[in-house]
């Protein structure tokens, strides 16, 4: 079927407003990630779901960051008073584990956020 | 925490020239995954190695894991302007793959007409 998607694919914010970033994953993935890719560098782990649970939150930079995937499909991440160095592409992967070992990400093409 | 060190982190080739693009990680690796990004564009999986002398192959592209499952190399065979993007390399955080990925900072190729 079709793959990940995310919206917006691009986002200008001003400083201090908050915004909103949606996640269509591969239907059936139990697994979501949102990974966090600042420019000339590797993704980062932000959080991680698997269905509507949200198992690890660690990556999350501070308390303005919120994700939730409340239907254990969609997920939005929220950035709550944005910050210059909030501007960062943001990536969206789904999952669905084959085995314990075997666990690909597949990765939606991203939401580019610019806090002006 | 584990880290992943990917060279060069910039690279330049002659259309039809061969390449290699390594990634060294500071713990063991118990899966290691190559992705492909083009400039605004998602990350594209490439393949994925889980065991110690491991090999595969997509068309032009292999990917190897070294025995001892620390190191990883990425070939690319009679390179085509096609093959320009930023490659990166991703490993599991945890002995268990269900979780985040942890990657290089990307390997940039330029692929000359």
């Amino acid at each position: 079927g079709a793959g990940v998607s995310q919206s917006p694919r691009y986002k200008v914010a001003k400083r201090g407003q908050d915004v909103a970033l949606r996640c269509d994953p591969i239907s059936g993935h139990v697994s979501l990630f949102w990974y966090q890719q600042a420019l000339g560098q590797g993704p980062e782990f932000l959080t991680y779901f698997q269905n509507e649970a949200q198992l690890d939150k660690s990556g999350l930079p501070s308390d303005r960051f919120f994700a939730e995937r409340p239907e254990g499909s969609v997920s939005t991440l929220k950035i709550q008073r944005t910050q210059q160095e909030d501007s960062a592409v943001y990536l969206c992967a789904s999952s669905h584990p084959t085995s314990a070992f075997e666990e690909t990400q597949y990765f939606g093409p991203g939401t580019r956020l610019l806090v002006l | 925490s584990q880290e992943l060190e990917q060279s060069p982190q910039s690279l330049i080739v002659q259309e039809g020239k061969n390449l290699t693009i390594n990634c060294t990680s500071s713990k063991t690796l118990y899966g290691l995954y190559w992705y492909k990004q083009k400039y605004g564009e998602g990350l594209i999986f490439l393949m994925m190695l889980q065991k110690g002398g491991e090999e595969k192959s997509h068309e032009k592209i292999t990917a190897k894991l070294d025995e001892k499952k620390q190191q990883s190399s990425l070939h690319i065979t009679a390179s085509q302007p096609s093959h320009a993007g930023i490659y990166l390399c991703g490993a599991g955080a945890h002995y268990n793959q269900g979780g985040k990925l942890i990657f290089g900072q990307g390997t940039e190729l330029s692929v000359k007409p």
